[in-house]
């Protein structure tokens, strides 16, 4: 009865070797978020997903990309790896609604990305 | 910007003692707050929260303390067990969300 689905778990690339991160979900939620979180860190949120609607967090790199081809379905794009940008990166849903984020979120196990 | 903040990174506890983490926030927008738990390889799940209109909210063995005028919350287990060592992350959100770094709760049986 998995809810929030993370593939693969544990993913090498090489710097700059463009690479992708999938989420799923089975909750049928219309809120999907991405966040990185470093060693000893908070989660950041990169952006998320209102429906159709992409959020992005202003600080958020243009080396960060998202796609949602449907409800179920998130994912994240790294088009250029740095050594900075491995870490743990966590895709979480909520039912959510406009107004904020007052909605539990549902995190997925996440993957942890090793940039070489 | 740290708006929200987890000054301890690690708490030690001894089973059937008390565990108090503790969550500080600098946003006075923020209205929503959240307790998250984490066990290693696992992603956080939610535990328990507070809306800014209340001061305590109790769910079993945990209870969640909110001091808006200090910008402080708590979050208090008892007794505390052997399988609620984890890592615990405070949330707040407003027109956002953001997490505290998580403190790392280790009870000792």
């Amino acid at each position: 009865d998995a809810m929030v689905i993370q593939n693969p778990r544990y993913q090498v690339t090489q710097f700059g070797k463009p690479v992708t991160l999938s989420c799923s979900q089975t909750l049928n939620h219309n809120v999907m978020y991405w966040y990185q979180q470093k060693s000893s860190q908070a989660p950041k949120l990169l952006f998320h997903y209102y429906d159709k609607d992409f959020n992005n967090e202003a600080d958020t790199p243009d080396n960060f990309q998202s796609r949602r081809p449907n409800t179920s379905f998130c994912f994240l794009d790294i088009r250029s790896p740095g050594l900075g940008d491995a870490a743990m990166y966590l895709c979480a849903t909520s039912r959510g609604d406009r107004r904020g984020y007052q909605e539990t979120q549902y995190f997925g196990p996440g993957t942890r990305l090793l940039v070489l | 910007d740290q708006q929200v903040k987890q000054n301890s990174p690690s708490l030690s506890v001894q089973e059937g003692r008390i565990s108090i983490l503790n969550c500080d926030y600098t946003n006075s927008m923020f209205d929503y707050f959240l307790w998250y738990k984490k066990y290693p390889a696992e992603g956080p799940t939610f535990l328990i929260s507070i809306s800014s209109i209340k001061d305590k909210n109790e769910d079993g063995r945990f209870t969640v303390f909110l001091n808006k005028s200090a910008k402080h919350l708590s979050l208090h287990i008892v007794p505390s067990q052997p399988g609620d060592s984890a890592v615990y992350f405070c949330a707040a959100s407003g027109n956002d969300m953001r997490f505290g770094a998580g403190t790392r709760l280790t009870v000792k049986p």
